[in-house]
């Protein structure tokens, strides 16, 4: 086990207000991944982080922030979310090295935007 | 970018039969090809994994095959059993730090 934690599991909020997602890990890998799974869509990527301070884009970006001020931490934040946002929310890192191969995945978030 | 399809996007089988899922992608210069299995409201989690040089690898009742000239590959399952059913999803990647692109799943359900 890669000692994935994501915090909350369940939460449900109002369109327009902010969320935080936390994704914390135990093993000091140094990849980590923010998806987004949705019926019809698969899992897609939203941010990635190679590092501390080292983040980039993914496919669906927009509306979307992270941070990463250690190696265990790695937040997930909606500055103000919409119903298009309502989802399960996936943390992963990368089991194998510094690659992106080889993903482990948390146990995800169910997000609701009424 | 890379995309992936996946086909077909449900499949019943009766249990002890094959099922076979298959991908595609769009850019030739992936050549990281995993499988992930997702069952119902539990995590995805890597099954199996291939990579461009080889073109078939197996593990126990699952295989994996790739057709580079074809740009696709496919997850065979034998002698299915119920524990067989759950979402599956297949990837590609330029391999190394890059980014995977997932397909959108096949929902494959195991008939007693």
């Amino acid at each position: 086990d890669a000692g994935i934690t994501q915090s909350p599991r369940h939460k449900v909020t109002e369109t327009g207000t902010p969320v935080t997602l936390r994704c914390h890990q135990t093993e000091n890998h140094r990849y980590m991944y923010w998806y987004r799974q949705d019926p019809g869509h698969g899992l897609r990527l939203i941010h990635y982080s190679y590092g501390v301070k080292d983040t980039d884009k993914g496919e669906v970006s927009d509306g979307y922030s992270v941070s990463r001020s250690k190696t265990e931490d790695f937040l997930l934040t909606l500055e103000s979310a919409t119903s298009s946002q309502t989802s399960v929310y996936f943390c992963a890192i990368s089991e194998e090295g510094g690659t992106g191969e080889k993903l482990f995945f948390g146990s995800g978030t169910q997000l609701s935007v009424l | 970018g890379e995309n992936v399809e996946q086909h077909p996007s449900t499949l019943s089988v009766q249990e002890g039969d094959s099922a076979v899922i298959k991908c595609t992608y769009s850019d030739s210069a992936s050549n990281y090809f995993p499988w992930y299995k997702q069952e119902l409201g539990k995590r995805p989690q890597l099954i199996i994994d291939i990579r461009s040089n080889v073109g078939e690898k197996k593990d126990q009742r699952i295989a994996v095959t790739l057709n580079k000239t074809a740009k696709h590959f496919s997850l065979h399952i034998t002698e299915t059993q119920p524990e067989d059913s759950a979402v599956y999803f297949c990837a590609a990647s330029r391999g190394g730090n890059e980014k995977l692109t997932f397909g959108t799943g096949t929902r494959l359900t195991i008939i007693p």
